[in-house]
């Protein structure tokens, strides 16, 4: 089945430093989508990529889909201690490859952040 | 968006007993699932909630451990069955209301000892 790899597991980071996470596919995607999963909390959908090559802005929050659709990457810029939390990429299944895939996630391993005040 | 409710929010089990969970949708939606993340772990699909007609179940889940109901476009039941400790997890349930969006319940934080 599809599978999508998520780097790296942990980082710690300082307030006010950058933090990225990378998710990649070897398969080609139809999207990825990004949440982020508070500690004691539920996932929480950020943003949905569906084109290759486009890239999202939210806020400090900027979200990246590779022109090949195999990879993508969030990255926060000036984290604060509120963007502690997990982030999760997840793929999604296509509506071309079979009515019972579409809607259907596949998610990443996360990536868990710690910000240090 | 969807706002989704869960109950129970957490339950503490015996080992052989069986869980009914609920997820109820403030709006119609038709794709609805079931997920489930394992201590400190990722989010597997368990099983897509198809209204009227059985569950779809991914591999590794079958349907005499985890039936799923679907009587309406708004509400859902997961129970987990003769349960082992191996099935303390957060039971999530998820809809997509839309094409460019999902949304996750609260979670229900099941142990079983």
């Amino acid at each position: 089945g599809q599978q999508v790899m998520q780097i790296p597991q942990y980082q710690h980071v300082q307030e006010g430093e950058d933090f990225t996470t990378y998710c990649n596919s070897s398969t080609t995607l139809s999207n990825i989508q990004w949440y982020k999963q508070r500690p004691g909390g539920h996932p929480v959908f950020l943003i949905q990529l569906v084109k290759s090559g486009e890239v999202k802005k939210q806020k400090r929050l900027t979200f990246q889909f590779g022109e090949a659709k195999k990879n993508s990457s969030l990255h926060i810029t000036a984290t604060q201690t509120t963007d502690v939390g997990t982030y999760f990429c997840a793929a999604q299944g296509s509506a071309n490859a079979g009515g019972t895939s579409y809607g259907k996630l596949t998610f990443g391993q996360g990536t868990i952040l710690t910000v240090h005040p | 968006s969807a706002v989704i409710s869960q109950k129970p929010s957490r339950d503490i089990c015996q080992r052989g007993t069986s869980l009914t969970i609920q997820c109820q949708v403030d709006s119609q939606v038709t794709m609805m699932f079931w997920y489930r993340q394992q201590p400190g772990q990722s989010l597997t699909l368990i099983a897509t909630a198809n209204q009227g007609s059985e569950a779809t179940y991914e591999s590794g889940f079958v349907i005499d451990k985890f039936p799923i109901s679907r009587p309406n476009l708004t509400f859902s039941t997961l129970t987990v069955s003769n349960m082992s400790p191996e099935d303390s997890s957060i039971y999530l349930c998820s809809v997509k209301p839309r094409e460019d969006t999902q949304y996750f319940g609260p979670g229900t934080r099941l142990t079983v000892l």
